[in-house]
């Protein structure tokens, strides 16, 4: 079975701090690991992925994220928060490709 | 640009009345998958094909059926809408080949009056 979690429902930062989005994963085999992004009323859009080989994956817009097998983790960070990033973001989880399961997502708003 | 495109954009259907909401490809993508997403939650896994094959979620209502007439268009059907099935429904595209990546359109916004 698979499964994610997202700790913090919601996330604040001020323009320009540090952003760091968590999420643990539950897999019985190697996981695929994603992180996507979510506007009002828009679809899901993918920000990395995470899948072999090098486990500091580096995404659009600045974004990045470390998978670390040792603590289950794939946090989303970003050094230097921007106004725009204000958005939802859900973690997501797949071995099969057939299924994708996702967190319960983090909204972050960013303070000017 | 290769893309999954989701029409309407925003649906106002009667409660009870059938409604249909659409989703195609030109990613040539093998699964397609339907979510359900309401206010603040995760999306939900409806159901998903891969290929002609049709794979149901164990909690999706019967009120929900989907159909695939060909690799690029997969259709959504909810029979009898009730006001609980007001939600954002997003189709996704994924391979079965290479690395999997589920690839969204930009969802529908179902409203039930």
């Amino acid at each position: 079975a698979q499964s994610v979690t997202q700790l913090g429902s919601h996330v604040s930062v001020s323009e320009g701090a540090l952003v760091l989005l968590r999420c643990n994963y539950s897999s019985s085999v190697p996981p695929y690991l994603f992180w996507y992004v979510q506007y009002p009323n828009q679809g899901l859009q993918l920000l990395l992925k995470y899948t072999t080989g090098a486990t500091l994956v580096k995404g659009i817009n600045g974004f990045e994220a470390e998978f670390k097998k040792s603590e289950t983790s794939f946090h989303l960070t970003k050094p230097s928060a921007h106004m725009s990033d204000a958005a939802e973001y859900f973690c997501a989880v797949t071995n099969t490709g057939n299924q994708f399961y996702f967190g319960t997502g983090t909204s972050l708003t960013v303070i000017p | 640009d290769a893309m999954v495109i989701q029409n309407p954009r925003y649906q106002v259907t009667q409660f009870g009345k059938p409604v249909t909401l659409s989703c195609s490809q030109t990613l040539n993508h093998n699964v397609m998958y339907w979510y359900q997403q309401k206010s603040s939650q995760a999306p939900k896994l409806l159901f998903h094909y891969y290929d002609k094959d049709f794979n149901n979620e164990a909690d999706t209502p019967d009120n929900f059926q989907s159909r695939r007439p060909n690799t690029s268009f997969c259709f959504l059907d909810i029979r009898s809408p009730g006001l609980g099935d007001a939600a954002m429904y997003l189709c996704a595209t994924s391979t079965k080949s290479g690395v999997y990546t589920a690839f969204f359109g930009q969802g529908t916004r179902l409203t039930v009056v």
